[in-house]
């Protein structure tokens, strides 16, 4: 069945280095969500990305959809400790149905940071 | 506004026992989502709605794990005869119908499900 796979599982870094994650699907998606969980908190929508090459910057945070919109990933810049947290991408199993979408997550990158 | 709520917070139950959890979601959203988030792993889809109908129910893990919703509004996740294999936490999110295909979920602080 359709898969998304995320790497690394686990970052450890030290506060003011980069971190990056990465998401690949195992089938072209129509879009890709990026989720951000907090240590005990529940996941919040980031950004979506929809077009072919797409890339989309929040403040250091960068994030790219691939050109065969098969793969996606998350860029921090100078992580903070606000940081810290469980980043997921996530992609629609197809079909979609018109008002809903069922979304397939990776398994997450858990960013640990050290100050 | 307020966002997705869902009750209770935390729910311990005895193994065999059965569990009803409540999901609130966002006023005017007309799809709604399960998940299951087992200790530090990622989330596992059980089942959405469109309105008050479920058009895929392949990700309830067993005939034990039932799902409604009325009104388009209030959903309940009811675990018949609980197993100590379902204690995880289950998490519902809600997003909203507009003019284009693609929706982002706002997720609720979720129930953690404890049986012992």
């Amino acid at each position: 069945g359709q898969q998304v796979m995320q790497i690394p599982q686990y970052q450890h870094v030290q506060e003011g280095e980069d971190f990056t994650t990465y998401c690949n699907s195992s089938t072209t998606l129509s879009n890709i969500q990026w989720y951000k969980q907090r240590p005990g908190g529940h996941p919040v929508f980031l950004i979506q990305l929809v077009k072919s090459g797409e890339v989309k910057k929040q403040k250091r945070l960068t994030f790219q959809f691939g050109e065969a919109k098969k793969n996606s990933s998350l860029h921090i810049t100078a992580t903070q400790t606000t940081d810290v947290g469980t980043y997921f991408c996530a992609g629609p199993l197809q079909p979609i149905i018109q008002g809903a979408q069922k979304l397939v997550f990776g398994q997450g990158t858990r960013l640990t940071i050290n100050p | 506004g307020a966002g997705v709520s869902q009750s209770p917070s935390n729910k311990v139950t005895e193994k065999g026992k059965d569990v009803e959890l409540r999901c609130d979601p966002i006023s005017g959203h007309t799809a709604l989502y399960w998940y299951r988030q087992s200790l530090g792993q990622g989330l596992e889809f059980l089942i959405y709605f469109q309105g008050n109908s479920a058009p895929d129910k392949s990700g309830l893990p067993s005939d034990r794990f039932s799902a409604e919703r009325t009104g388009g509004s209030v959903s309940t996740l009811t675990i018949q005869r609980t197993q100590q294999e379902d204690s995880a936490v289950y998490l519902c999110a809600s997003s909203r119908h507009v003019d284009r295909p693609y929706y982002e979920q706002y997720f609720g602080p979720g129930t953690r499900l404890t049986v012992t």
